[in-house]
């Protein structure tokens, strides 16, 4: 069945540093999106890329979505502490079903100030 | 302001005892479902529902039973909970699903324990 696989699992970074997760699907994806739950929160929408190559930006948030539509990336430039979370990627599970969402497992990110 | 409600927040129970977990929406939106969020597991799809009365499972649905009588409400049921299903539970809507909107709206969570 589909698979979403995310690393890295954890991450720490001093803050200013850069931090970059991975997400990579099994399947194509008709469209990825990413999240973001602060510690202790729920998951809330970051963003959604649907085209491939798609590249996005939100201040000091990059998304990219891969050529095949199969893996796609979040960076954040010079962290801060506000940005400690857990980053989960999720897209349409395979079968044509664009209901059935699949999450990565995420990757937390924590910063030292 | 728009939001997903989920009831109770907190819940300690014992094995066997039929509980059910609320979840309201107030922005019409089309598409409800529900996660498990487990440690080391991220978040898993357990039941969703495109419309009123139509619902699917999703990748851990054993043991749950859900309803959409109402577009704006979509419970959970656990008939006979056990200790396995001891997780923080998590509503989420969107309009009409992943494919054009996106954004899913997730409810604050439901700490569910089963002894």
């Amino acid at each position: 069945g589909q698979q979403v696989m995310q690393i890295p699992q954890y991450q720490h970074v001093q803050e200013g540093e850069d931090f970059t997760t991975y997400c990579n699907s099994s399947t194509t994806l008709s469209n990825i999106q990413w999240y973001k739950q602060r510690p202790g929160g729920h998951p809330v929408f970051l963003i959604q890329l649907v085209k491939s190559g798609e590249v996005k930006k939100q201040k000091r948030l990059t998304f990219q979505f891969g050529e095949a539509k199969k893996n796609s990336s979040l960076h954040i430039t010079a962290t801060q502490t506000t940005d400690v979370g857990t980053y989960f990627c999720a897209g349409p599970s395979s079968g044509g079903s664009n209901y059935k969402l699949t999450f990565g497992k995420g990757t937390l990110l924590t910063v030292n100030p | 302001e728009a939001q997903v409600t989920q009831n109770p927040r907190y819940l300690i129970t014992v094995t066997g005892k039929k509980l059910t977990v609320t979840c309201s929406q107030n922005m019409n939106h089309e598409y409800m479902s529900w996660y498990r969020q487990d440690p080391g597991l991220g978040l898993r799809q357990i039941y969703y529902s495109m419309n009123v009365e139509v619902t699917d499972k999703g990748d851990v649905p054993e043991g749950y039973k859900v309803s959409r009588k109402e577009k704006r409400n979509f419970p959970l049921i656990l008939e006979s909970p056990s200790p396995n299903q001891t997780s923080l539970y998590f509503c989420a809507s969107s309009r009409t699903g992943t494919a054009n909107t996106g954004e899913l709206f997730f409810g604050e969570g439901s700490r569910l324990t089963v002894l």
